[in-house]
């Protein structure tokens, strides 16, 4: 398996409906991100987890429900939400959240809102 | 606020050739580390290189280098004998003592045959 994995690659949602990302990492690290990747704009870090644990949140929408069950799996649920959010989420993980651990990451989901 | 500029949105250069893609950061920060990631069109954020800002020795990984000038906050990136599975777009990224990795807009870097 590679580092980090994502799934759906591709996702095509209304409004309305409730769906959810999945990020893999099997490089025993402690320590995973989302990232929303915009047009000509720079990655937008949204969450942060650390041993399971949530540690930050850079304003997201409530929209945007993140979950971390174990060290090794990432989700993010997505219900109600709006066409601005159509974007490439990036998931990364690191061995710990501390400068001197590199961040990898996997290949994206490209969402799209109707 | 930490910042990274990439003011190159987009460069190219023929196969075989030279080609340096600026970056230019600010921080008050002494210690932290900086990044080169690539992005080809299979969307997957690729970790080319990295370099310790205590580190005056410029960081190298095959035909990739970096100019890292601390003191003018600069990190440029140098590949060598570009090939066209260079094309991507790279970004610049720096992480602070906190552990959060701040990335530039990007360059497009297109290799022409």
């Amino acid at each position: 398996e590679t580092g980090v994995t994502q799934t759906p690659r591709h996702l095509v949602m209304g409004m309305t409906n409730k769906k959810s990302l999945k990020c893999e990492q099997h490089l025993g690290h402690n320590a995973m991100y989302w990232y929303k990747q915009s047009a000509k704009k720079p990655l937008e870090l949204m969450f942060v987890y650390s041993l399971e644990e949530r540690v930050e949140n850079n304003s997201v929408p409530s929209r945007f429900s993140p979950e971390c069950p174990n060290s090794s799996h990432l989700f993010l649920h997505l219900h109600t939400l709006q066409p601005e959010d159509s974007a490439l989420y990036l998931c990364a993980s690191s061995q710990r959240r501390i400068v001197t651990d590199t961040q990898y990451f996997g290949p994206g989901t490209r969402l799209t809102v109707l | 606020a930490q910042t990274v500029t990439q003011s190159q949105p987009e460069m190219s250069v023929q196969e075989a050739e030279t080609v340096t893609l600026s970056c230019t950061y600010d921080t008050s920060e002494n210690n932290y580390y900086l990044f080169w990631y690539k992005q080809p069109p299979s969307r997957q954020m690729i970790l080319v290189i990295r370099q310790e800002a205590y580190k005056q020795q410029n960081a190298t990984e095959n035909r990739f280098s970096v100019n890292f000038q601390k003191a003018a906050k600069s990190f440029s990136l140098k590949i060598s004998d570009s090939q066209l599975g260079d094309t991507a777009m790279y970004f610049c990224a720096f992480m602070n003592q906190g552990g959060k990795l701040i990335f530039g807009q990007g360059t497009e870097l297109s290799v022409k045959p």
